[in-house]
C-alpha cells in the first residue's frame, strides 16, 4: 500500500531564513506528488505538483520541491520564508495510472515563523 | 468564480444521530471527493463521485455514505454518529476527477459528536 511520511511534525524558521519540509513516499511506482498548504480554519491549498519530466517543480507563493527517485523524496523548499508563510503543510501523493483522484496524504508538518 | 462551498462550517451532534453535509463544487467541476481529517488519523480519503457515480471509496465504514446530483453537488452522510466521527470533513472538486487534474478544497464541515 502506497504510504507517505513527513518526519518533521512541527518546524520553526526565522522570517527571511530558508525553509526545506521533508516528505518521503512508499510505491510501487513513481506516483504523483503534490504539496498543499493549509492556514488555520480554511481548507487545503495546491502548491505544486509532479507527474513526470523535470525533478525540480515550481510552485505558488516561491515555493519549489524536487523529486528524488532514489531516495523516494519529494522535500519543499523555499529560500525567504515570509511570516504569512506560518501554516500546516501536507505532502500527498495519487495513484499513478491516473485511476481516479484519491490522494493519501503525509501527517503533516507546523511550520512555525519567528519575527 | 466562486470555490468550493460546504454547508454547515459547523454542525454538533450526539452519538447515535445521524448527519448529512453538502458540497457544492466549482461551477463545471464534475468530480468531487470527501476527506476526513482528524488529529490521530490526519487526512484520509472517504469517497470520489464523478457524473453521480462513485467512483473510488476509502477504507471507511458502511455508515459513512455519499450520493452525488446532476449538478454535481455532493452531499455524505453519516448514520449511527460515534464520537470518534468528530472531525473536519472536506470536499474537494475538479474538473475531469483525473489526479492530474487540480483539485479545489473547500473550508471544511467541523462535526463535534458529543
Amino acid at each position: 500500500a502506497q504510504s507517505v511520511t513527513q518526519p518533521d511534525i512541527h518546524i520553526t524558521v526565522s522570517e527571511g531564513a530558508s525553509l526545506e519540509l521533508r516528505c518521503n513516499y512508499s510505491y510501487g511506482a513513481t506516483p504523483y506528488l503534490f504539496w498543499y498548504v493549509q492556514s488555520p480554519g480554511q481548507g487545503l491549498q495546491l502548491l505544486l505538483k509532479y507527474f513526470s519530466g523535470d525533478t525540480l517543480v515550481q510552485g505558488i507563493k516561491g515555493f519549489e520541491a524536487e523529486f528524488k527517485r532514489s531516495q523516494s523524496s519529494f522535500n519543499l523548499r523555499k529560500p525567504s520564508v515570509h511570516w504569512s508563510d506560518a501554516a500546516e503543510y501536507f505532502c500527498a501523493v495519487g495513484p499513478p495510472n491516473n485511476a481516479g483522484n484519491m490522494l493519501t496524504f503525509g501527517g503533516g508538518t507546523r511550520l512555525m515563523v519567528k519575527p | 468564480k466562486a470555490g468550493v462551498t460546504q454547508t454547515p462550517r459547523y454542525l454538533i451532534k450526539t452519538r447515535g444521530q445521524q448527519v448529512t453535509l453538502s458540497c457544492s463544487p466549482i461551477s463545471g467541476h464534475r468530480s468531487v471527493s470527501w476527506y476526513q481529517q482528524t488529529p490521530g488519523q490526519g487526512l484520509q480519503f472517504l469517497f470520489e463521485y464523478f457524473s453521480e457515480t462513485q467512483r473510488n471509496k476509502g477504507n471507511f465504514p458502511g455508515r459513512f455514505s455519499g450520493r452525488q446530483f446532476s449538478n454535481s453537488r455532493s452531499e455524505m452522510n453519516v448514520s449511527t454518529l460515534e464520537l470518534g466521527d468528530s472531525a473536519l470533513y472536506l470536499c474537494a472538486s475538479s474538473r475531469t476527477g483525473g489526479v492530474a487534474d487540480t483539485q479545489y478544497f473547500g473550508p471544511g464541515t467541523r462535526l463535534t459528536v458529543l
